[in-house]
């Protein structure tokens, strides 16, 4: 089982609609996860991180936590076609970890004017 | 506050050559993370460095080094390279706090091809 696990999609959504990203992880221990977005032939960019159950928002971007689950995912409100990316979860385990990221493999959005 | 930059930008080596990347942190920040991006392996940590020490390592051969300086640059070398070596080369830099709250940004990049 793959320690960070991602649909590598592509995901299309039409302008305007809620696109869902989804990731599960495999170890318990994860303290801490996050979002990046990564442009085609650009470097990861931080969207947000989440280290509590449950959602936090910012903007147009929900994320969402269960670590009963080892689940996370991040929701993209009133999509645009300036959100076609890559979008990449990666998650930092517990101390002794520190600076480490493991990130899954990429979840392909394309949102459609 | 300006990110963290990375020189060069792009380089061309050939087999068997070694090369040596340089990564500048965010400003305040302490430690740099080395990360390597293919297309089939997606992202993969290299190292991070904390106070000049490296504190944690992922699984790349030996010929995989770095170092960090007195004001928080980081090289990471590369020695005797080969085909499977071309990346993109990402460094990262954060608080160094660790869980849950540190957050790494990331530079643009050193995209690296062997020949």
């Amino acid at each position: 089982q793959k320690e960070v696990e991602q649909n590598s999609g592509p995901l299309s959504v039409p302008e305007g609609a809620i696109a869902s990203l989804n990731c599960t992880y495999s170890d318990r221990g994860s303290q801490s996860f996050f979002w990046y977005r990564q442009y085609s032939g650009k470097s990861p960019e931080l969207i947000m991180f989440i280290y509590s159950n449950g959602d936090k928002e910012d903007g147009r971007f929900t994320a969402q936590l269960n670590k009963a689950s080892q689940y996370v995912s991040l929701l993209i409100r009133d999509s645009q076609p300036s959100d076609s990316a890559t979008y990449l979860c990666a998650v930092l385990r517990g101390r002794g970890s520190q600076g480490n990221l493991i990130f899954g493999k990429g979840t392909k959005l394309s949102v459609k004017p | 506050k300006a990110g963290v930059t990375q020189t060069p930008r792009y380089l061309i080596k050939t087999r068997g050559q070694q090369v040596t990347l340089s990564c500048s942190p965010i400003s305040g920040h302490r430690s740099v993370s080395w990360y390597q991006q293919t297309p089939g392996q997606g992202l993969q940590f290299l190292f991070e460095y904390f106070s000049e020490t490296q504190r944690n390592k992922g699984n790349f051969p030996g010929r995989f080094s770095g170092r960090q300086f007195s004001n928080s640059r980081s090289e990471m070398n590369v020695s005797t390279l080969e085909l499977g070596d071309s990346a993109l080369y990402l460094c990262a830099s954060s608080l160094g706090t660790g869980p849950p709250a540190d957050t790494q940004y990331f530079g643009p990049g050193t995209r690296l091809t062997v020949l």
